[in-house]
């Protein structure tokens, strides 16, 4: 059964430093991994996805490396700003018939003015 | 429509009522997905339609849980009788269904989800 973990569960820091969120999952057998935000009251936003043959996806200040064989994700947020505040979750899609996403409980960052 | 639309977006009931939640996927998308986000948990995975069909009912946290999908687009996720324990946050996406080399490209996009409150 695949199980994935976020650390930490909250982060703080002042605006305009650089951070790294972490992600593991137990089972290395996945076709992606994805992160997205969550916003209080609103749904998901896909951020980055990173496919299982890939190690690395970057969007803007975000960048988000795979570790495939060590079961391992981070998301590295560069420069952070106040509305950059909000829930991180990773997940990662490990195949079957049901295509289902298996989640980490989240990190709820808050970046200080 | 834009985006995956769910109604309501709040929903109070009392315990042992019935709820229907809905969700509206992105035009086109032939999967669609529900998954529930309990207070301090992570989201759980509930129950994934191909079309009008659900391969896999696993998911579903008990037989008071049931889902339909119509015309590859409208899914109504019902919950009888309901319970404390089923209050949460109830999420559904959309993707298109990519299949062989290409599923590893399978972004589901995500409905801003129905908060659901049972007394």
């Amino acid at each position: 059964k695949q199980e994935v973990t976020q650390i930490p569960a909250a982060l703080s820091v002042p605006e305009g430093e650089n951070l790294v969120l972490n992600c593991s999952f137990t089972d290395s057998a996945i076709y992606n991994l994805q992160w997205f935000r969550q916003d209080p009251g609103k749904g998901l936003t896909s951020l980055l996805l990173i496919q299982s043959s890939q190690r690395e996806q970057t969007s803007g200040r975000l960048n988000a490396s795979l570790d495939k064989s060590s079961g391992r994700s981070t998301l590295y947020i560069a420069a952070s700003q106040p509305g950059d505040s909000a829930t991180y979750l990773c997940a990662v899609e490990s195949g079957g018939s049901n295509y289902k996403l298996t989640f980490g409980k989240g990190t709820l960052l808050t970046v200080n003015p | 429509g834009a985006g995956v639309s769910q109604s309501p977006s709040n929903k109070v009931t009392e315990k042992g009522k019935d709820v229907e939640l809905r969700c509206d996927p992105i035009s086109g998308h032939t999967a669609l997905y529900w998954y529930r986000q309990r207070l301090g948990q992570g989201l759980e995975f509930l129950i994934y339609f191909q079309g009008n069909s659900a391969p896999d009912k696993s998911g579903l946290p008990s037989d008071r849980f049931s889902a339909e999908r119509t015309g590859e687009s409208v899914s109504t996720l019902t919950i009888q009788r309901t319970q404390q324990e089923d209050s949460a946050v109830y999420l559904c996406a959309s993707s298109l269904r990519l299949a062989g080399g290409e599923r590893a490209k399978n972004i589901q996009y995500f409905g801003a989800g129905t908060r659901l409150s049972v007394l």
